[in-house]
């Protein structure tokens, strides 16, 4: 069972670059999240979704963009990259009940230079 | 955004010594307090997830405790061990109508050999 995966593991982009951060879950879990840790600040909610279709913004969404065409991928998008976009993204999936813990990916380390 | 405050940001101590923190949240807009344990360079693993006011849950030598009338709860490490220096992360889950995870900025532990 692979649980969360994301992926690139690292990636450096330029100024202005675009990505897609991927991330797939096999536990086939309702709910999924984006998450960025920039330090000292613990983790920060990007996007959210809470099944195939549906999306939604958290607490710092503006310079990025979310799908989820499948309940396994929660794909995070990038536009024009910008230095302040660089930090750890954690993926996390979780099943809609109230008393369920989150699953957490690996991350991605990102750079923008 | 949810407000989700924990404290202290970090505390240093003796091994073999007791010790607990503090995470604070909005009591209007409780459905579960989540407790996840950090280890650096890897990702945040879940130790409980709580419900119900009073709620007391224990894993080994961690325990938790929950107050959602005046919205808090308190992490204890008895008889603390050097592989117990993490950080630890609570999160607020702001169930129907939100479904978002919020999570406070973690309390660095380390414990001094």
């Amino acid at each position: 069972n692979a649980g969360v995966t994301q992926t690139p593991k690292f990636r450096i982009l330029k100024i202005g670059q675009s990505m897609t951060l991927q991330c797939a879950q096999d536990m086939n879990h309702n709910y999924m999240y984006w998450y960025r840790q920039d330090p000292g600040m613990g983790l920060k909610l990007i996007y959210y979704s809470v099944g195939a279709g549906i999306t939604d913004k958290g607490e710092v969404p503006n310079g990025y963009n979310v799908s989820r065409s499948t309940t396994e991928d929660f794909p995070l998008r990038l536009e024009l990259a910008a230095p302040s976009q660089t930090s750890v993204y954690f993926c996390a999936s979780r099943t809609g009940g109230m008393n369920t813990e989150a699953f957490f990916g690996q991350g991605t380390r990102l750079t923008v230079v | 955004i949810l407000n989700v405050e924990q404290s202290p940001q970090s505390l240093h101590v003796q091994e073999g010594d007791s010790t607990n923190f503090t995470c604070s949240f909005p009591s209007s807009n409780f459905y579960a307090l989540h407790w996840y344990r950090w280890e650096t360079a890897k990702s945040p693993e879940a130790l409980f997830v709580m419900t119900l006011n009073g709620d007391e849950k224990k894993k080994g030598r961690i325990s938790a405790t929950l107050n959602t009338k005046e919205g808090y709860s308190y992490l204890y490490i008895k008889g603390s061990q050097p592989e117990d220096s993490a950080t630890y992360l609570c999160a607020l889950y702001s169930g129907a109508g939100s479904y978002q995870l919020t999570f406070g900025k973690g309390t660095k532990l380390s414990v001094i050999p």
